[in-house]
């Protein structure tokens, strides 16, 4: 198994602004996830971090929107720019601790509120 | 038609009875079947996971995959109001690095 650590756990931002996400696994992973979780939708994967290459976004998730950094094998996050009304949502952060992402641990998640 | 189809409920259910979720999905290529449970303010927990058809048992859960009709099930025996969590099914490709399809979401409310 994996403990991910994910930081903050919430926070209120003005229109306009960005929020990073920070993601700390306790082990070495190859791969990380991001996911959006909006009320009373399904998870919905964002993009994949790999060390060393840059991120691959899914349909609809632009790197100008949600840029992402992995600077080790423990570590990612997770930055939401120019926010809208229409980001707040719950981000969550997950890795997978062997190979491929089958087994998928989760971080607690960050409750984004956009005023 | 969506990838995965789950049930939002709310599915309420009282002390001790047999509880079951499921979904369903158009996908032939998944291989891999998880569930998570998500209680509220946290982030999914891994409670089950089977590799193709068949079944798993850990404790009072049971995990269920039928490929052919493409139908996959959790039973939850003896049920606690501690099991009151909204309930995630999860699947994915044979390929490493293919993403996790989510269904929504069962919210289950188990009353003492």
């Amino acid at each position: 198994s994996a403990v991910i650590s994910q930081k903050p756990s919430r926070d209120i931002c003005q229109r306009g602004t960005s929020l990073t996400i920070q993601c700390q696994v306790d082990s070495q992973v190859t791969m990380m996830f991001w996911y959006r979780q909006q009320p009373g939708q399904s998870l919905t994967l964002i993009a994949t971090a790999n060390q060393g290459s840059e991120a691959t976004y899914e349909s609809g998730f632009v790197i100008d929107k949600f840029p992402i950094s992995r600077p080790n094998l423990t570590f990612s996050t997770l930055t939401v720019s120019n926010l809208s009304p229409e980001d707040s949502s719950i981000y969550l952060c997950s890795a997978n601790p062997g190979q491929g992402n089958e087994k998928l641990f989760f971080g607690s998640g960050t409750q984004l509120s956009v005023l | 038609q969506k990838e995965v189809e789950q049930d939002p409920g709310p599915l309420s259910v009282p002390e001790g009875a047999i509880v079951s979720l499921n979904c369903t999905y158009s996908n032939s290529a998944f291989q891999y079947f998880m569930w998570y449970r998500q209680y509220s303010r946290k982030g999914p927990e891994l409670l089950m996971y089977t590799y193709s058809s068949g079944n798993k048992e850990d404790g009072r859960f049971t995990a269920q995959v039928d490929k052919s009709s493409k139908y996959i099930s959790l039973f939850i025996r003896d049920s606690q109001p501690s099991d009151s969590a909204t309930y995630l099914c999860a699947m994915s490709a044979a390929q490493a690095g293919t993403a996790l399809i989510f269904g929504k979401g069962t919210t289950l409310s188990v009353s003492s």
